[in-house]
């Protein structure tokens, strides 16, 4: 049972431009919701997270826009680089007893020069 | 560098041999991950600990795998009689829990990229 869908599973985006990222979410309890990026060959590393009571949060370059009724949330990255090409996984985590995060599939981001 | 290190980073072995990786947190990282991620998928929770204590296990983690934090620092984990389908990248990560039921945010290592033959 997937708890956290995530999509597109792969995207290409032209330099400068937005790139966006759903995940949808089935786990009421969960309450944090944290964006990782990750390279080839390395860990995934924390972008930006944000909780069920903020519709939005922006960090620089990305903004996590939170629908908590919908169970959705979405990752934009503006501006997108060619340096942001990565693979990005939407996580979710409940603090009520399993401090286990649920990762989504993952997506892959090409930015073309 | 003050992240989380494991290591190996790379580890090939052939099918039925012991393995056992280490993880170092971050210092003073109260809490331990170990998580599996196989190609094109998301990381899979397998064990987490406070300090010491191993508090949960996932369904993943079969009688050939055992995690250890002896001493609530670093951890090992151990896979008994690899099979193929071991095959993977294991990452560790560490969190600072400042309360019980305290959200934190979790700090992945490069991991360790398991073959096995």
């Amino acid at each position: 049972q997937q708890q956290v869908k995530q999509s597109p599973q792969s995207l290409i985006v032209q330099k400068g431009g937005i790139s966006i990222i759903n995940c949808a979410y089935e786990n009421t309890a969960f309450d944090y919701f944290p964006w990782y990026q990750q390279f080839p060959g390395k860990g995934p590393a924390l972008l930006i997270a944000i909780r069920p009571d903020v519709s939005e949060k922006k960090e620089g370059r990305f903004t996590i826009s939170f629908n908590k009724s919908a169970k959705q949330f979405s990752l934009h990255i503006m501006d997108s680089q060619p340096g942001d090409s990565a693979t990005y996984f939407c996580a979710a985590y409940s603090g009520a007893g399993s401090y286990q995060l649920t990762f989504g599939k993952g997506t892959k981001l090409s930015v073309i020069p | 560098d003050t992240g989380v290190s494991q290591d190996p980073r790379h580890k090939i072995t052939k099918r039925g041999q012991n393995v056992t990786f280490r993880c170092d947190p971050i210092s003073e990282h109260n809490r331990l991950y170990w998580y599996r991620q196989t190609l094109g998928q998301g990381p899979e929770f397998l064990t987490y600990f406070q300090n010491e204590a191993q508090l949960e296990k996932s369904r993943l983690l079969s009688d050939r795998f055992s995690a250890e934090r002896p001493k609530g620092s670093f951890s090992t984990l151990e896979i008994q009689r690899t099979e193929q389908g071991d095959s993977a990248m294991y990452l560790c990560a560490s969190s600072l829990a400042l309360a019980e039921g305290s959200t934190d945010t979790q700090y992945f290592g490069p991991g360790t990229r398991l073959t096995v033959l």
